[in-house]
């Protein structure tokens, strides 16, 4: 079976510093990754997804994602911090069957 | 996203009512979802629907139903609701992608679903 893991409800980081945002998943096969952000009364917003190649995934507002096999993770991370970052990120999984499988997500916090 | 819409935004209702919720999409994608968000559950997968005629449950399908009226239309129904129904719904749809690589999926704005 499916699973995503978010160990993190909240995290807190001041504006500037770098930021990580854990994931972990079990997954049966290749795992096909994914973020996304919400905003306060929006929907949710993709930000990056590692299919297959580089384990190093870039995708928008300057994220990217490290893919890890051998530690079954995919934490999303930000060189540098914004306040306009702070929002909850999801990390979301799937085998390939066009169906995902949600974590709980983690708040993000940039403290100015 | 504004090629997902969902009507209404907000609802409060009664126990017992029945209640629609409706998503529209100009993505022209054929695969559509219904999920609901709760608090520290994260997002749950209530109905989906891979093409007009096909429709599957999710991991939480009871107590809902659902229309797919057309490939741009996806209707989700609470036939009586109930209080722990309250939640946040979402509509997504994904289209067709390369290969076997699952598409991303793209989002309504969101209901907001009150029972009392």
């Amino acid at each position: 079976a499916q699973s995503v893991a978010q160990p993190e409800d909240q995290v807190n980081v001041a504006e500037g510093n770098p930021l990580t945002v854990k994931c972990t998943y079990s997954v049966s096969g290749n795992p096909y990754l994914f973020w996304y952000v919400q905003y306060p009364n929006r929907g949710l917003q993709f930000l990056l997804k590692y299919i297959t190649g580089d384990n190093l995934v870039k995708g928008s507002y300057g994220f990217e994602a490290e893919f890890n096999k051998s530690q079954t993770s995919f934490h999303l991370k930000k060189p540098s911090a914004l306040v306009s970052d702070s929002a909850l990120y999801f990390c979301a999984v799937s085998s390939g069957t066009y169906k995902y499988i949600f974590g709980t997500g983690t708040r993000l916090k940039v403290l100015a | 996203d504004a090629d997902v819409t969902q009507t209404p935004r907000n609802r409060i209702t009664k126990t017992g009512k029945r209640i629609m919720l409706e998503c529209s999409q100009t993505k022209g994608h054929d695969r559509m979802y219904w999920y609901r968000q709760d608090p520290g559950l994260g997002l749950q997968l209530i109905y989906y629907s891979f093409d007009v005629k096909d429709i599957n449950k999710g991991e939480i399908s009871d107590g809902y139903s659902v229309s797919r009226q057309a490939q741009a239309k996806f209707s989700l129904s609470l036939e009586s609701a109930i209080p722990n129904q309250t939640a946040l719904y979402f509509c997504a749809t994904s289209g067709p992608g390369q290969g076997v690589s699952p598409d991303t999926q793209y989002f309504g704005p969101g209901t907001r679903l009150t029972v009392l």
